[in-house]
């Protein structure tokens, strides 16, 4: 059964630093893993999507990787602001089913 | 714009009530699916369905119901077998399946209990 694993569940970083946050999932047979942000009480926004033949996806100040071997992705923030603090999932696609992680709680202090 | 629409924005339910939740896409996806979220939890599917007519169970479907009678619409109700209906639940599509394209979230429905 795949199990998709965020760490840390909360992060609280100073405005302007660079950051990453991880994802880990235990099968490794996906066809997509896509980042999304939700902001409190509001439903989810998709941030990046990797095909499962990609390694990365870049939008502005985002960069999100892949390795499928390792079960592992990374959403690497560059100089932070104030108005990346939300929680931000990750989560994986197979058999069009997508499974989410619990995600991690971003907090950027001004 | 497209996009999708939930309502009501804030619900209550009554014991042994059943509630309908709203959710319509103008997006012309195929697939829509129902998810629910409890504070701190991921999101867990209730139910999806990938094209008008069928329906399929998700993880958690016990004490839920839908239908799919146009393309545009996937309604979820919330039935009195349902014990812990106290949640946020969101709605969801994409094109065909969700091979390459993310899925398109609603602002979601927060159902409380009276």
């Amino acid at each position: 059964k795949q199990e998709v694993t965020q760490i840390p569940a909360a992060l609280s970083v100073p405005e302007g630093e660079n950051l990453v946050l991880n994802c880990s999932f235990t099968d490794s047979a996906i066809y997509n893993l896509q980042w999304f942000r939700q902001d409190p009480g509001k439903g989810l926004t998709s941030l990046l999507l990797i095909q499962s033949s990609q390694r990365e996806q870049t939008s502005g100040r985002l960069n999100a990787s892949l390795d499928k071997s390792s079960g592992r992705s990374t959403l690497y923030i560059a100089a932070s602001q104030p108005g990346d603090s939300a929680t931000y999932l990750c989560a994986v696609d197979r058999d069009d089913k997508i499974i989410f992680g619990k995600g991690t709680r971003l907090h950027i202090l001004p | 714009d497209g996009g999708i629409t939930q309502s009501p924005k804030y619900l209550f339910r009554k014991e042994g009530q059943n509630v309908t939740l709203s959710c319509e896409q103008n997006l012309n996806h195929d697939a829509m699916y129902w998810y629910r979220q409890d504070p701190g939890q991921g999101l867990r599917l209730i139910y999806y369905s990938q094209i008008v007519n069928d329906f399929q169970k998700g993880d958690i479907a016990e004490g839920y119901s839908v239908s799919r009678e146009k393309k545009e619409s996937f309604p979820l109700t919330v039935t009195s077998a349902q014990k812990n209906p106290t949640a946020f639940y969101l709605c969801a599509s994409s094109p065909y399946g969700t091979g390459n394209q993310p899925q398109h979230f609603g602002d979601g429905t927060r159902l409380s209990i009276l």
